[in-house]
């Protein structure tokens, strides 16, 4: 039982670059969160998806898109990289909303110079 | 205004001491979970503790106990018996139930250091 995995673990993109995360669940969660984490902050939510093929803006949504094609994978995009963007980003499904079970990958450092 | 109020950027602990991490929430709704996570240097977040708001009695689990006082708004984590490797960055969280959203507000979080 793999859990929330998170692909790429490390990524060092150019200015104006693009790339997809990849966030993959086996738990046939509802439920699907991108956070990003910054130096002295708490995890703040990018988008989100409560069922395949829906998403939703989160609390830091500008410069990522997002899709949910397929129930276990959850999908973050940057089209054109910006600094402001290096961080940590974190995956995070639940089986409902309300659950008192939210489970994370292992996060994705991602820097942009 | 923030949701989440964890007050202490740094917290010091002898080992085998007991060390209490504040955090004070707001919300207008009446049923939400308070969560605390543990984020060791490896960076992974690792679920310690939750608290439904209608839960009679304060959760437990093993040194981890969360005190809850609904009336002050507050969801305090108390480690008992302070070992080395509790030494993180720990976080408070609230999932608010009403709405759909269901994800989790973050503090800014404590860190604990354990010395010997």
């Amino acid at each position: 039982n793999a859990g929330v995995t998170q692909t790429p673990k490390f990524r060092v993109l150019k200015t104006g670059q693009s790339m997809t995360l990849l966030c993959a669940q086996d738990m046939n969660h509802e439920y699907m969160y991108w956070y990003r984490q910054d130096p002295g902050m708490g995890l703040r939510l990018i988008h989100y998806s409560v069922g395949e093929g829906t998403t939703a803006k989160g609390e830091v949504p500008d410069g990522y898109n997002v899709s949910r094609l397929k129930k276990q994978n959850f999908l973050l995009g940057l089209e054109s990289a910006a600094p402001s963007q290096t961080s940590v980003y974190f995956c995070a499904s639940s089986p409902t909303g309300t659950s008192a079970l939210q489970y994370f990958g292992p996060g994705t450092r991602l820097t942009v110079t | 205004a923030q949701k989440i109020t964890q007050t202490q950027p740094g917290m010091f602990v002898q080992e085998k001491e007991a060390v209490t991490l504040d955090c004070t929430y707001d919300t207008s709704d009446p049923s939400y979970g308070l969560f605390w996570y543990k984020q060791p240097s490896s960076g992974e977040m690792i679920f310690l503790i939750y608290q439904g708001s209608y839960d009679q009695q304060n959760a437990t689990e093993g040194r981890y106990s969360l005190n809850f006082q609904k009336a002050r708004k507050s969801a305090n984590l108390v480690i008992s018996a302070s070992q080395l490797g509790d030494s993180a960055m720990y976080f408070c969280a609230m999932r608010e139930f009403r709405g759909s959203q269901g994800n989790l507000i973050f503090g800014k979080g404590t860190k604990l250091s354990v010395k010997p």
